[in-house]
């Protein structure tokens, strides 16, 4: 079974630039989340979908980011624009309910 | 917000060594899950616990979810190089159709020497 598929794996932006990573969930799982995790820290949650429906987003900064899940399975998480302080792995996790997360190998974004 | 506590920061070991940390909370959580992330990769999930007083094992990995819901440890027996990376707990409260939001503590980075 396919794990959770992230891309790109690594993008270099200069500041004030936007930048979307994308994330195909497994194949069945209804959750998918969406996690910022800084250089010596564990991930924090940005979002978290139900389907197509965004059922937690209170901490996504959201007068710079944005996401969607159109259509319940891949989604997108832009930003726009970029600044330093977002310099950071952006995780992609998805699960069904009742079981755990699984995460993907993640996008590094270096923001310069 | 919540938080962990988790420790020791980091260890290094010899090979065969075990290894033990722990994360600490104020809080309780309703689920304690332990997690290895290596470099350039995304976290994987070791042990899961589900119930106060918990106490599970995976291979060489024991992990207990604490009596008070407050806490969880993690051991690590006769470590092996493979072993080296970081690894996280988490707390888990149900937040709605049997999904957990999950509050990460801040690491252990593990050395094992062979």
């Amino acid at each position: 079974e396919a794990g959770v598929v992230q891309s790109p794996r690594y993008k270099i932006i200069e500041k004030k630039q936007p930048v979307a990573f994308w994330c195909n969930p497994i194949s069945g799982h209804n959750t998918l989340y969406w996690y910022l995790q800084n250089l010596g820290q564990g991930p924090e949650l940005l979002i978290r979908y139900e389907n197509e429906e965004a059922v937690d987003d209170s901490q996504l900064p959201k007068d710079r980011f944005s996401a969607e899940r159109l259509k319940g399975v891949d989604s997108t998480l832009k930003i726009q624009p970029a600044e330093l302080g977002d310099s950071a792995v952006y995780l992609c996790a998805s699960g069904q309910p009742g079981d755990t997360q699984y995460f993907g190998p993640g996008t590094r974004l270096t923001v310069l | 917000g919540q938080q962990l506590n988790q420790s020791p920061q980091s260890m290094f070991i010899q090979e065969g060594e075990d290894v033990s940390m722990n994360c600490t909370s104020s809080s309780i959580f309703n689920t304690w899950l332990w997690y290895k992330q290596d470099p350039g990769e995304g976290p994987v999930l070791l042990i899961a616990l589900y119930k106060a007083g918990e106490l599970t094992s995976n291979g060489r990995l024991t992990a207990q979810f604490g009596i008070t819901r407050k806490d969880s440890f993690l051991n690590i027996s006769a470590s092996i190089p493979s072993d080296v990376g970081i690894y996280f707990c988490a707390g888990g409260i149900n937040s709605g159709g049997s999904n957990y939001k999950l509050t990460f503590g801040k690491g252990t980075l593990l050395t094992v020497n062979p």
